[in-house]
């Protein structure tokens, strides 16, 4: 079975462009978490999508966005880039929200850099 | 709100030598209790769970025990292969939410031949 997939792996952008990165999780899985990592900041949950609706969001302001599709691949958007959106944006997927389905399985990450 | 506390690094051992990363947490509830392993260039890989009190998750010779009364999940291993060299993540979901993983800052480890 493929694992979680992410592209870009890597991209290069400049202050106040966009970006979209891409997840398509491990087939069968429904529901899909982004988290960022930056070296100050360490790993920092952005949000969690299912059926195509956000469950949760953590503490990033409203550049950062989201969404679903019905086939539970899932995309994120950062508008209006800041030198401080420069990290690695992991995605990870799970079979569904139920509490009983814990375990996560991580992307190998999009590494974004904002000059 | 939730939070993980991690050993300071980095941490520098010699091959076969005793491994211990500490962990302690605050959270509500009975969080389920993770540790994750982060190769250079790579995502996050599930090392090993627990998601209740006294539960001792195990792999690949690592071991964690869920200790509700010192909150605390420990990583050890008995004997460290170079191989074993990469950056740990200890994480807890909270029992309500278990998208929404709190991570610790990570602790990198390097094994000496």
């Amino acid at each position: 079975k493929a694992g979680v997939t992410q592209t870009p792996r890597y991209l290069i952008k400049t202050r106040g462009q966009q970006v979209t990165l891409s997840c398509s999780p491990i087939s069968g899985h429904r529901s899909v978490s982004w988290y960022q990592q930056t070296p100050g900041q360490g790993l920092q949950f952005l949000f969690e999508y299912f059926s195509e609706t956000q469950r949760n969001k953590g503490n990033f302001p409203g550049r950062f966005s989201g969404r679903q599709f019905s086939n539970s691949r899932s995309e994120m958007n950062v508008s209006t880039l800041e030198l401080g959106d420069s990290a690695l944006y992991l995605c990870a997927s799970r079979t569904s929200p139920e509490v009983s389905s814990y375990e996560q399985y991580f992307g190998p990450g999009t590494r974004l850099t904002v000059t | 709100g939730n939070s993980v506390t991690q050993m300071e690094g980095p941490v520098t051992l010699s091959e076969e030598a005793f491994l211990t990363i500490n962990c302690t947490y605050t959270a509500t509830g009975y969080p389920s209790l993770f540790w994750y392993v982060q190769y250079p260039g790579e995502g996050l890989q599930l090392l090993l769970k627990a998601t209740k009190a006294d539960d001792k998750g195990s792999n690949k010779g690592f071991e964690a025990t869920y200790r509700k009364e010192t909150t605390s999940f420990h990583l050890e291993k008995g004997s460290v292969q170079v191989s074993d060299s990469a950056v740990y993540f200890c994480a807890l979901s909270p029992s309500t939410n278990a998208g929404k993983s709190t991570f610790g800052d990570g602790t990198t480890l390097t094994v000496k031949p």
